[in-house]
């Protein structure tokens, strides 16, 4: 039973580079979250996307944030000309819509510290 | 608006003593209530969840919460802590499954 994996695990850049996280869902589910968490804090949602259509973005997802889910698998979270308030732990999570209350399954997050 | 507030930003109890660890939401419509713990360096995993059908939910690891309407709370609890429960907790709040809103969360210490 493979869970939601996220690549890498850890990433350290330097401020004003860009950086791309991946995010491979349990197989069969079709919605995928993203959330950022930051020390002290609980996960706050950025997007999410069922099959490869990005449905809700958050206000917190400003510009330099990208996610694609090209193929309705996996997904890439991009920040462009990262910012040291970028550093956090980004999270993904999967579930399969269906009748009532989808449960959502966390990865274990990468965290990004931006020097 | 949906929110939660946790109560506690850390709790500490003995080893075998009750744990309650306190959510209160606020929310427009009847919400969809969830706590999930988080060990450190890894993602979160569902303890429980209420979804409209019984107010006493039971989840893993011998949690339960209540969901009572009249005080906007989903109270977690455990009647004996172990060693292991130790670590971070987090209420969240939904009504359409898409954007979950957490708390801040609630770190539970348990000694010896």
């Amino acid at each position: 039973d493979t869970g939601v994996s996220q690549n890498p695990r850890h990433k350290i850049t330097k401020r004003g580079q860009n950086v791309t996280f991946r995010c491979d869902p349990i197989s069969e589910h079709n919605r995928l979250y993203w959330y950022r968490q930051t020390l002290g804090q609980g996960p706050e949602f950025l997007t999410y996307f069922q099959n490869e259509a990005q449905l809700e973005k958050s206000r917190l997802l400003s510009d330099r944030f990208s996610a694609e889910r090209p193929k309705g698998s996996f997904s890439t979270l991009e920040i462009q000309r990262t910012e040291q308030g970028d550093s956090a732990m980004y999270l993904c999570a999967s579930s399969l819509q269906g009748t009532g209350t989808d449960t959502q399954y966390f990865g274990p997050g990468t965290r990004l510290t931006v020097l | 608006a949906q929110s939660v507030t946790q109560l506690g930003s850390h709790v500490s109890v003995s080893e075998g003593a009750l744990v309650l660890l306190r959510c209160n939401y606020s929310s427009s419509v009847p919400p969809y209530l969830f706590w999930y713990v988080q060990y450190p360096n890894q993602g979160l995993q569902l303890l429980l969840k209420y979804t409209s059908a019984a107010t006493l939910v039971k989840g893993i690891n011998g949690f339960e919460a209540e969901f009572k309407k009249s005080e906007t709370s989903f109270h977690l609890t455990k009647p004996s802590a172990h060693m292991s429960d130790a670590a971070e907790y987090f209420c969240a709040v939904s009504y359409n499954n898409n954007d979950m809103r957490f708390g801040a969360g609630t770190r539970l210490t348990v000694k010896p």
